[in-house]
């Protein structure tokens, strides 16, 4: 079955820079993207960004152009999404979630754990 | 840059009773790349529709997608007590290439 388990919950202070890993199991890694998804407390849901796990290309939310960097690993079938000069409103929890295509985001059908990344001096 | 807007922010139903969401996008949204999800307090979303009115796989039939171009609505034909809960509509294809809407709080009335 398809599963996607993420890396556990991260305190972090203003400035520093967060990396969350989202391991893949089930199905063949590289035939899908990996979006990222982040929801603040009591707040809706947020696209990140996604990147394809076929070539590597990627696409950001314009808000976090220059600050936020999504990887793969495809030895390992790993996504990982790095979150630069944290600020106090980047505290969340964030989601990775499997996207329906490698070539450009599309929709999400499975789901990680989700990590709470909390920022604080 | 499509905007998604959802109403009403909540809807309180009894169960048994019919649940109609709307989402409407400030642009065309393309081949109608809309879809739907349900989420829980203290859970991940859960994919319920796609293409704006394909169920995903193990969705009960009670939930139902339609509209295209800008309207959307997302139907729950009788409430089950698990159906309570907060939907969000997600566009995907237009840019940016993602976004969700505010989301619909279904609660019991």
């Amino acid at each position: 079955q398809v599963q996607l388990v993420q890396s556990g919950a991260e305190v972090k202070k203003p400035g520093a820079s967060v990396k969350v890993s989202c391991k893949a199991s089930g199905y063949t890694f590289t035939s899908y993207g990996i979006s990222w998804v982040r929801q603040a407390p009591g707040q809706g849901l947020e696209w990140m960004g996604w990147i394809s796990a076929y070539n590597g290309n990627t696409n950001y939310a314009q808000k976090l152009q220059g600050r936020v960097t999504m990887t793969t690993d495809t030895s390992t079938s790993t996504a990982y999404m790095e979150l630069r000069s944290l600020r106090s409103d980047d505290t969340a929890v964030y989601y990775c979630a499997r996207d329906q295509q490698w070539l450009v985001p599309h929709y999400f059908d499975y789901w990680g754990q989700g990590t709470l990344v909390t920022v604080s001096s | 840059e499509i905007v998604l807007t959802q109403s009403p922010g909540t809807l309180s139903l009894s169960p048994g009773e019919r649940a109609t969401l709307s989402c409407r996008a400030s642009q065309s949204v393309s081949s109608s790349y809309l879809a739907w999800y349900q989420q829980k307090p203290g859970q991940a979303p859960r994919l319920l529709i796609y293409g704006a009115s394909s169920r995903a796989t193990g969705i009960p039939d009670r939930f139902s997608g339609s509209g295209s171009g800008t309207d959307f609505t997302l139907t729950i034909s009788r409430l089950e007590p698990e159906d309570f809960a907060v939907y969000y509509c997600q566009q995907y294809g237009s840019s940016p290439l993602a976004t969700f809407g505010p989301g619909t709080k279904v609660d019991i009335k």
